[in-house]
């Protein structure tokens, strides 16, 4: 009930193509979605975030999709760039408390 | 711009030891969390901390943990008697008001435990 499942595990794309990586959850308590960007012995970054009373939020290159019938929701990131090359979490967070819920993480390669 | 801090970066410890993990939150932030990454896996809540004392703890979290703000600025997390499974990166993390829900993460200690 309190997970949240995110794929994919791993990505390969292109410069200049688009990322995309979807996360699914159940408890619709989940009052925040944030993204997190994680470099290799960094710690989390946040990136983007939304709240489930809007579809699309967009910053920049990064947009996020939310489908709160689905339990959806998903990050795009435009014109990848090999800078990008990351790990991307997904997270919920539940209000009790405020303690985020991650997801597996997307490994992002972008070649150039 | 603000950030958490975390100290030591690295830490090195035999099992049965104590650890004390330190970190300077974001200043006049009042939610303050701690948060671990076992290598190559997702991040785990461990407990968050409000008004100097624990708001909510996770199953991992038990009596072998504990966390104090001991002054104004610091957040420190114990661990009494460390296992080898307590091997992992421990990120700190706080937030200003419940209601702006953005957590900022500090860069993590690793912690290693031979």
């Amino acid at each position: 009930q309190q997970q949240v499942k995110q794929s994919p595990q791993s990505l390969i794309v292109q410069k200049g193509g688009i990322s995309i990586i979807n996360c699914a959850y159940e408890n619709t308590a989940f009052d925040y979605f944030p993204w997190y960007q994680q470099f290799p012995g960094k710690g989390p970054a946040l990136l983007i975030a939304i709240r489930p009373d809007v579809s699309e939020k967009k910053e920049g290159r990064f947009t996020i999709s939310f489908n709160k019938s689905a339990k959806q929701f998903s990050l795009h990131i435009m014109d990848s760039q090999p800078g990008d090359s990351a790990t991307y979490f997904c997270a919920a967070r539940l209000d009790q408390g405020g303690k985020l819920i991650f997801g597996q993480g997307t490994e992002l390669s972008v070649k150039p | 711009e603000p950030e958490v801090t975390q100290t030591p970066s690295h830490q090195v410890t035999q099992m049965g030891q104590e650890v004390i993990l330190r970190c300077v939150p974001i200043s006049n932030h009042l939610y303050f969390y701690w948060y671990r990454q076992i290598l190559g896996q997702k991040v785990e809540f461990l407990v968050s901390f409000y008004n100097n004392e624990i708001s909510e703890k996770s199953e991992i979290f038990d009596d072998q943990f504990s966390v104090e703000r001991p002054d104004g600025s610091n957040f420190t997390l114990k661990i009494r008697s460390t296992k080898l499974e307590d091997s992992a990166m421990y990120f700190c993390a706080s937030s200003g008001y419940r209601v702006s829900y953005e957590q900022y993460f500090g860069p993590g200690t690793r912690l290693t435990v031979t």
